[in-house]
């Protein structure tokens, strides 16, 4: 299985502030990478997909690189609403799999 | 509006069954693939099953091949999981999720349930 692994595994920050998340896979995942916002209770949304596109409604202060095996999410400003979980996810290949999550919290 | 409503967990003692449900609104059910994924307290995402948008085609995670069973009712706009054997292993949350192809192996999801607690426990 390939392994993702994300850092760091949570931050402080405040609002305004740029913020950026690292995302590794164990091989080469091509573009096939999914981001993630999570909130307690609440049903993970989808963010990002093929690396750099932003679902349907996702703000534009979101956005994602990368390709092969490094791969970067960036919140160009922090909003309040912002504040979450972050997973990324490779479907390149059987099974999919996630990364541990990035836990964004107020500075 | 588009929706998925997990529903069916609980406690339940280890070596027991359960069965998830999940009702899907607002899109074409069968024309998505469908899968489980689930989150044990305070860990990270882990897919658990998929299947194919006409039910023929089904996947499922080495930890739970054998135990777990996915299928799925397109008259009923509903998706299932049969969970057997349970093991402690087994409490998370799980959530329903909608692939973006009818057909398995895209795997990516982008539509998901708010989730249903399993706990297995004695």
């Amino acid at each position: 299985d390939i392994q993702m692994t994300q850092s760091p595994s949570s931050l402080s920050a405040s609002v305004g502030d740029r913020v950026t998340i690292t995302c590794r896979a164990s091989q080469g995942i091509s573009n096939y990478l999914a981001w993630f916002q999570q909130k307690p209770g609440k049903a993970p949304k989808s963010l990002i997909y093929g690396a750099s596109n932003l679902e349907s409604g996702v703000p534009p202060n979101f956005s994602g690189s990368g390709s092969g095996t490094e791969f970067t999410l960036t919140i160009s400003s922090l909003q309040p609403e912002d504040f979450a979980t972050y997973y990324c996810q490779q479907y390149n290949s059987y099974p999919p799999t996630f990364g541990g999550g990035t836990k964004v919290d107020i500075k | 509006e588009v929706q998925l409503l997990e529903s069916g967990g609980g406690l339940e003692q280890p070596g027991g069954s359960l069965r998830l449900s999940c009702v899907v609104s607002g899109f074409t059910f069968k024309s998505h693939a469908m899968s489980w994924v689930r989150q044990a307290p305070g860990k990270g995402l882990e897919w658990v099953s998929g299947i194919s948008g006409s039910g023929g085609s089904t996947y499922h995670a080495d930890s739970v091949q054998g135990r777990f069973s996915i299928s799925r009712d397109n008259s009923k706009n509903t998706l299932y999981l049969q969970m057997n054997s349970l093991t402690v292993e087994d409490t998370a949350l799980y959530y329903c999720a909608r692939d973006v192809r009818e057909i398995l192996g895209n795997w990516y999801f982008d539509l998901w349930g708010r989730g249903t607690l399993v706990t297995v426990s004695s």
